[in-house]
């Protein structure tokens, strides 16, 4: 069983100031993990993915998240908000079982971030 | 490369009646996915299609909604009849075989009064 927490509903910045999302999962197994950033009326964009590599995983638009499995974490952080970057935001975990499991992907609730002038 | 196309974009329909949903996937990715997003919460998987067979369907509401995959390629989901709390955004997705990075398409945002 795999299922995923985001800990805050919504989340509000500054231009400039940094982001953090957090993100906490459970897995069976070891998990991949994404981030991904949903626009209004827009389709689902892949931000960044861990998949067993380097802890620290780099992304688009300058975000990066750290897994840490001590912490069964996965936060999402940028050093400095843009305007652009107002969306919700979703932390997913993806199985590594075998079977019909592989590859399903369990979303958390979604956090939407705000960036004020 | 194309990305993963929906339509219809938005639909509104009264309870009761039909309504059906297209999804063309990226071209070669063998997996499919149909998700429902109800607002204010994280998409879930509805089914699974690994070519144009069924991998998963354990969460499909098979007493009112229907999907299929003919040819392996494009897919259909329907809904009927559709109750009121069938409202959502419905978003198809596709990856490589064997891949987990999905690609999801805009979506069709379903109304039903």
């Amino acid at each position: 069983a795999q299922s995923v927490t985001q800990l805050d509903s919504h989340v509000s910045v500054s231009e400039g100031t940094p982001v953090l999302l957090r993100c906490n999962y459970s897995s069976s197994y070891s998990p991949s993990l994404f981030w991904y950033v949903q626009h209004p009326n827009k389709g689902l964009q892949l931000l960044l993915k861990y998949t067993s590599a380097a802890t620290l995983v780099k992304g688009i638009n300058g975000f990066e998240a750290e897994f840490k499995k001590s912490e069964t974490s996965f936060h999402l952080t940028k050093p400095s908000a843009h305007m652009s970057d107002a969306a919700e935001y979703f932390c997913v975990v993806s199985s590594n079982a075998g079977g019909t499991s592989y590859g399903k992907l369990t979303f958390g609730q979604g956090t939407i971030l705000t960036v004020h002038p | 490369e194309a990305g993963v196309a929906q339509s219809p974009r938005y639909k509104i329909i009264e309870k009761r009646q039909s309504v059906a949903f297209w999804c063309n996937p990226i071209s070669g990715h063998a997996t499919l996915y149909w998700y429902q997003q109800i607002l204010g919460q994280g998409p879930k998987l509805l089914i699974q299609f690994q070519n144009n067979g069924v991998v998963d369907d354990s969460q499909l509401p098979k007493d009112r909604f229907s999907a299929e995959r003919l040819k392996g390629v494009d897919s259909t989901l329907k809904i009927q009849p559709a109750k009121l709390e069938d409202s959502a955004v419905y978003l198809c997705a596709s990856s490589l075989f064997g891949v987990r990075e999905q690609f999801f398409g805009p979506g069709t945002r379903l109304t039903v009064l």
